[in-house]
């Protein structure tokens, strides 16, 4: 059971450089979000889907994009990094009703 | 809006011994999902525990059970028989069960965690 596959886990970009997460799920769940962790924050969420084709904003959406053409996938684009965005990326799933969410491992993105 | 508050930065536990990590929330609605996530170093996010607001037994899962009181908007974390694999950070966390526009049933609303660490 793969469950939730986040690619890369390391990354470092100059300011300005855009990007993708890649995050993919095997578990066939409708619901998938994008969350950040930063020190004494706990996790915040960026955007989320609830099906393919449906995104919508979370808490912190500026500066993302995502979209969600299969239920397998929810990349996560950066438009133009900036310092700000260092943290670490969590991406999630989960099926409908009362299930929690399973986390992806992590992606460490660092922006210079 | 909806907030959790996990009122201990750090805790630590001996071997074996039991603790109790905190957590409160604040919420007027009825109906919502309960959770605390435990994060390694590893860094992986992995759930623990779930609580469902309507279920007033309380959850159980091997060493790990809650104090869910409904009322007092509390809802605490008791690891028996504390095993040193069991040192991480620990997330409490509140996701509303009512479908609405905006889409709250689709957020978890996560604590600022709770460090523990076990003595050998």
């Amino acid at each position: 059971n793969a469950g939730v596959t986040q690619t890369p886990k390391f990354q470092v970009l100059k300011t300005g450089q855009s990007m993708t997460l890649q995050c993919a799920q095997d578990m066939n769940h409708e619901y998938m979000s994008w969350y950040r962790q930063d020190p004494g924050m706990g996790l915040r969420l960026i955007h989320y889907s609830v099906g393919a084709g449906i995104t919508d904003q979370g808490e912190v959406p500026n500066g993302y994009n995502v979209s969600r053409s299969t239920t397998e996938d929810f990349p996560l684009r950066l438009l133009s990094a900036a310092p700000s965005q260092t943290s670490v990326y969590f991406c999630a799933s989960r099926a409908g009703g009362r299930y929690g969410y399973t986390f992806g491992s992590g992606t460490r993105l660092t922006v210079v | 809006a909806q907030t959790v508050t996990q009122s201990q930065p750090e805790m630590s536990v001996q071997e074996a011994e039991t603790v109790t990590l905190s957590c409160t929330y604040d919420t007027s609605e009825s109906d919502y999902y309960l959770f605390w996530y435990k994060q390694p170093p590893s860094r992986q996010m992995i759930l623990v525990i779930r609580q469902e607001a309507y279920k007033q037994q309380n959850a159980t899962e091997n060493r790990f059970s809650v104090n869910f009181q409904k009322a007092a908007k509390s809802f605490s974390l008791k690891i028996s028989d504390s095993q040193l694999g069991d040192a991480a950070m620990y997330f409490c966390a509140y996701r509303s069960a009512f479908l609405n526009y905006g889409g709250a049933t689709n957020k978890l609303i996560f604590g600022t965690g709770t460090l523990l660490a076990v003595q050998p």
